[in-house]
C-alpha cells in the first residue's frame, strides 16, 4: 500500500538543539498528523493539521501542512531527554475515504 | 480523548494457538480499527471493524486468520488464530472519537509465538 516518505529515518543530536523532521507524499493529503511512539507504548497524537499552510504549534513542537498538500514537516526546538523516541507521520489523502497512510518514523536520539 | 484499554498488554504462545486481544474504550466511538506493528516498522492497518456488520479487512489480512467482533460503540476484539513466530508482533487498537476526528491508540499488545 501507500507509504509516506519520511525523514530523516534517524537523528542523534545534542541536548538543547533543534530538530526538524518530514514527511512527503506523491498525491494530495488533507489532513497531516504527527505522532511520536515511546518503547511499549502506542503512538500519541502530537499535531494535527487540516488545511494548507497551516502552522499549529504545541509546547516546543512545531508543525505545518505544506501549501503543495504534499508535505509537512514538525519542528522540536531546544530538544531535552524526553524527546527520545520514534516520531510518526501519518495522513489523509484526498482520494481515500478515511484510511490512515503512515510514514516509516524518525527515530530520535537526544544525548544529554 | 478517549481512553483506550487494550488487554492483554503482552503474551507468549504457543504455535498453533489462538488469542483473543481487547479493546475498550471509556466512551463511544465512531470508528474502531486493528493496526500491527512489526519490530521497528510503522503501523499496518488489519481491518476497521464495524459495528454490528462484519469487518472491513485490508489486502493481505483475511477474517478466518484474525476475526474481529465489534458488539458496541465502546468494545472490539481481535483474534490471531493459528498462530506462527511470523504472528509475533505489537498489535493496536486505535478510534476516532467523531467524523474527520484524528485517531488514537492504545497501548498495544506484545505478541511472541515460540
Amino acid at each position: 500500500g501507500q507509504q509516506l516518505n519520511q525523514s530523516p529515518q534517524s537523528m542523534f543530536i545534542q541536548e538543547g538543539e533543534d530538530v526538524s523532521m518530514n514527511c512527503t507524499s506523491s498525491s494530495i493529503f488533507n489532513t497531516w498528523l504527527w505522532y511520536k511512539q515511546d518503547p511499549g507504548e502506542g503512538p500519541v497524537l502530537l499535531i494535527a493539521l487540516y488545511k494548507a499552510g497551516e502552522l499549529t504549534s504545541n509546547g516546543r513542537l512545531t508543525a505545518q501542512f505544506g501549501i503543495t498538500r504534499k508535505d509537512s514537516f514538525l519542528n522540536i526546538s531546544a530538544s531535552i531527554p524526553s524527546d527520545v523516541g520514534i516520531y510518526f507521520c501519518a495522513g489523509y489523502n484526498a482520494g481515500n475515504n478515511r484510511k490512515l497512510i503512515w510514514g516509516l518514523g524518525t527515530s530520535l536520539a537526544v544525548n544529554p | 480523548s478517549a481512553v483506550i484499554s487494550q488487554k492483554p498488554s503482552r503474551d507468549i504462545c504457543q504455535r498453533g494457538t489462538s488469542l483473543t486481544i481487547q479493546c475498550q474504550v471509556d466512551s463511544q466511538v465512531t470508528m474502531m480499527f486493528w493496526y500491527r506493528q512489526q519490530p521497528g516498522q510503522s503501523l499496518t492497518l488489519i481491518a476497521t471493524a464495524n459495528q454490528g456488520s462484519e469487518a472491513t479487512y485490508e489486502s493481505g489480512f483475511v477474517i478466518d486468520k484474525f476475526p474481529i467482533s465489534r458488539p458496541n460503540l465502546t468494545f472490539s476484539t481481535l483474534t490471531v488464530s493459528n498462530m506462527s513466530p511470523e504472528d509475533s508482533s505489537i498489535y493496536l487498537c486505535s478510534v476516532e472519537t467523531g467524523s474527520n476526528q484524528p485517531q488514537h491508540f492504545g497501548d498495544g499488545t506484545r505478541l511472541s509465538i515460540l
